[in-house]
């Protein structure tokens, strides 16, 4: 089976440290994805990767930044954490396009708090 | 642009009855993946079905099948015989075969009567 793992479950900052939030998956997968999940708004793409050091911004990338220094690992990086940016954490991952017809394998969540 | 519309936030249905969730989309692309996703509470987003656009048989796994109507851009979820454990939020998702991976509707929260 897939596993994707991310380091914290929940997670409490204050505004203005860096937060990094890990993700690593077990498939050898190229594709990996950041989402931000609200009550309400569904999932947003933050950001994506589909090869090692390579990033694409998604929909909301505004106030995160990511790396990707290895295949199996992808970060996401809030450089100044603000209260706007309290929410539930999602990463995913998927295979090559073709072959995995674009099914996700998500993590369990971070839940992140800024005070 | 790709998206995707749930236009039930939130349905109850008793233990053991059939519900329906409803899902539209929009995309230019001829050939396309739809995708039922449910994310209990405990927040792990498991997949629970998957349609490729190009076949017109409706997908089914056990309790759970879908009425896909290409020509109205419809998706719509089956739950068969409603068991407490359905209780969660239910996504509907589209892959247009773009490396920016899929789009979301903003969910269904099912609620299971006992």
């Amino acid at each position: 089976d897939v596993k994707v793992t991310q380091s914290s479950r929940y997670l409490v900052k204050r505004t203005g440290e860096k937060v990094f939030l890990e993700c690593v998956q077990d498939m050898d997968h190229e594709n990996m994805f950041w989402y931000r999940q609200d009550p309400g708004l569904g999932l947003r793409l933050i950001y994506f990767s589909y090869d090692v050091k390579m990033k694409e911004k998604g929909d909301i990338p505004e106030g995160y930044s990511v790396s990707r220094e290895k295949k199996e690992r992808f970060s996401l990086i809030l450089e100044s954490a603000s209260t706007n940016q309290t929410s539930m954490y999602l990463c995913a991952s998927t295979g090559t396009w073709g072959l995995a017809g674009g099914e996700q394998f998500f993590g369990p969540g971070t839940r992140l708090t800024v005070l | 642009a790709q998206t995707v519309t749930q236009s039930q936030p939130e349905m109850s249905v008793q233990e053991a009855e059939t519900v329906t969730l409803s899902c539209t989309y929009d995309t230019s692309e001829s050939d396309y993946y739809l995708f039922w996703y449910k994310q209990p509470p405990s927040r792990q987003m498991i997949l629970v079905i998957r349609q490729e656009a190009y076949k017109q048989q409706n997908a089914t796994e056990n309790r759970f099948s879908v009425n896909f109507q290409k020509a109205a851009k419809s998706f719509s979820l089956k739950i068969s015989d409603s068991q407490l454990g359905d209780a969660a939020m239910y996504f509907c998702a589209l892959w247009g075969g773009g490396a920016d991976g899929l789009t979301f509707g903003k969910g269904t929260h099912l609620i299971i009567q006992p």
